[in-house]
């Protein structure tokens, strides 16, 4: 089945401890995204890829950064995580501009 | 800016009753709007899509209507099961990638 996969599904990290979350696609779709959600909250937009196109939300912080090295991966990046990081981080993908979003099924980050 | 609200936060209900989850949103000029499911530490799934020209999609026991000059969906859901207990999640999509959620109705079926 074609879907969105994000590896690992639960990743522990150090304070201060560069790490890298993945997400891969078979769905062949344009437009890749990544979500922050917190406990009990709804997901927040961090950045996405329009094909090649990098867009940063206004308010998303500059320890995080994204890769989209070919259509099917994309990478978050995370360069020195804070206690205040460790939520749930969602992939997600869209054909095109036009909506209709498949998600993943997260990666849990906890910060030590 | 366009506000998503879901009503209630929670609901309890016994197994077998039809229930109906409502949204509500303040801008009408969407493009589409999604319902997802998330269980406890998992991602979402996509339940049902309804373009801002539709008014209803139906999956299944569920049924999503949209009323887009009212700013109101709605999902029902028909027959319920424990394995209906989930949070559910409304969205709207604007456009410009930016899709904007409810903060969701935590579900609870009891057997």
């Amino acid at each position: 089945d074609a879907m969105v996969i994000q590896n690992p599904r639960y990743q522990v990290t150090q304070f201060g401890k560069p790490v890298t979350l993945s997400c891969s696609q078979t769905l062949n779709h344009n437009v890749m995204y990544w979500y922050q959600q917190k406990s009990s909250q709804a997901p927040k937009l961090l950045f996405h890829y329009y094909d090649k196109d990098f867009n940063n939300e206004a308010d998303t912080p500059d320890n995080f950064q994204s890769r989209r090295p070919n259509t099917s991966f994309c990478f978050l990046d995370i360069r020195s995580p804070g206690l205040g990081d460790a939520a749930m981080y969602l992939c997600a993908t869209s054909r095109d501009k036009w909506g209709g979003y498949t998600f993943g099924s997260g990666t849990r980050l906890t910060v030590v | 800016k366009q506000e998503v609200t879901q009503i209630p936060a929670a609901l309890s209900v016994p197994e077998g009753e039809n229930l109906v989850l409502n949204c509500s949103f303040t801008d009408s000029a969407i493009y589409n709007l999604q319902w997802f499911r998330q269980d406890p530490g998992k991602g979402l799934t996509s339940l049902l899509l309804i373009q801002s020209s539709q008014r209803e999609q139906t999956s299944g026991r569920l049924n999503a209507s949209l009323d887009k000059s009212s700013g109101r969906s709605t999902l029902y859901i028909a027959a319920s099961q424990p394995g209906d207990s989930a949070t559910y999640l409304c969205a709207v999509f604007q456009g410009a990638q930016k899709l904007v959620f409810g903060q969701g109705t935590r579900l609870t079926i009891n057997p």
